[in-house]
């Protein structure tokens, strides 16, 4: 079955390391979004791509940063720079621009910094 | 910017009652798509219904539907018959060139 895959689902770092998050499509999509959500907030978005070797900053990009090598992957490194990173991330893909493709989900990272 | 508020943090409904979810948004666009997502416990996020701000006829998806009026900005999602599995969180997103989401109303379901 075609989906995205996050991995791993919980992880846990010590302050000051930087993080990769892992997320994979085989849903051939062209566009990838990270989001990020907090207790009582609605997802913000930190980074999205529409095309291979292409991606913009989000609404909270600082402290992140992303690469988009291949169609399928859209990895998110959460930086020491990024002041607050313990979070629940989101990674999503569509088949197009939000305008006329909803959004498919992976399961996200919860990720504990400490 | 855009912007999107969903201006009720928690809701709670009887079983096979109705209930409705608000959701405001503010933007200059024309063209543009409003979604419901809802995310239950597990916290996959997944897609209730979805509006194009063209069409003047509302979205109906089996017991979900949405009222929308674009002049007011306004887009709430009507949940017909309440069943104990749609406990969830839901989100409220605008969607041009990207999704921005609401804050989100925790729905219970009483038995």
């Amino acid at each position: 079955d075609g989906g995205i895959t996050q991995s791993p689902k919980y992880l846990f770092r010590k302050e000051g390391q930087n993080v990769t998050l892992s997320c994979e499509q085989n849903l051939n999509h062209d566009a990838m979004y990270w989001y990020r959500q907090d207790p009582g907030q609605g997802l913000r978005l930190i980074y999205y791509s529409h095309i291979v070797n292409d991606f913009q900053k989000g609404d909270i990009a600082e402290g992140y940063s992303v690469s988009r090598e291949k169609k399928e992957s859209f990895p998110l490194t959460v930086t020491s720079a990024q002041k607050n990173p313990t979070a629940f991330y989101l990674c999503a893909s569509s088949q197009g621009v939000p305008y006329n493709s909803p959004l498919h989900f992976g399961n996200g990272t919860r990720l504990t910094v400490t | 910017a855009q912007t999107v508020t969903q201006s009720q943090p928690e809701m709670s409904v009887q079983e096979a009652e109705t209930v409705t979810l608000s959701c405001t948004y503010d933007t200059s666009e024309s063209d543009y798509y409003l979604f419901w997502y809802k995310q239950p416990p597990s916290r996959q996020m997944i897609l209730v219904i979805r509006q194009e701000a063209y069409k003047q006829q509302n979205a109906t998806e089996n017991r979900f539907s949405v009222n929308f009026q674009k002049a007011a900005k306004s887009f709430s999602l009507k949940i017909s018959d309440s069943q104990l599995g749609d406990a969830a969180m839901y989100f409220c997103a605008w969607g041009a060139q990207k999704l921005v989401f609401g804050q989100g109303t925790r729905l219970t379901i009483n038995p």
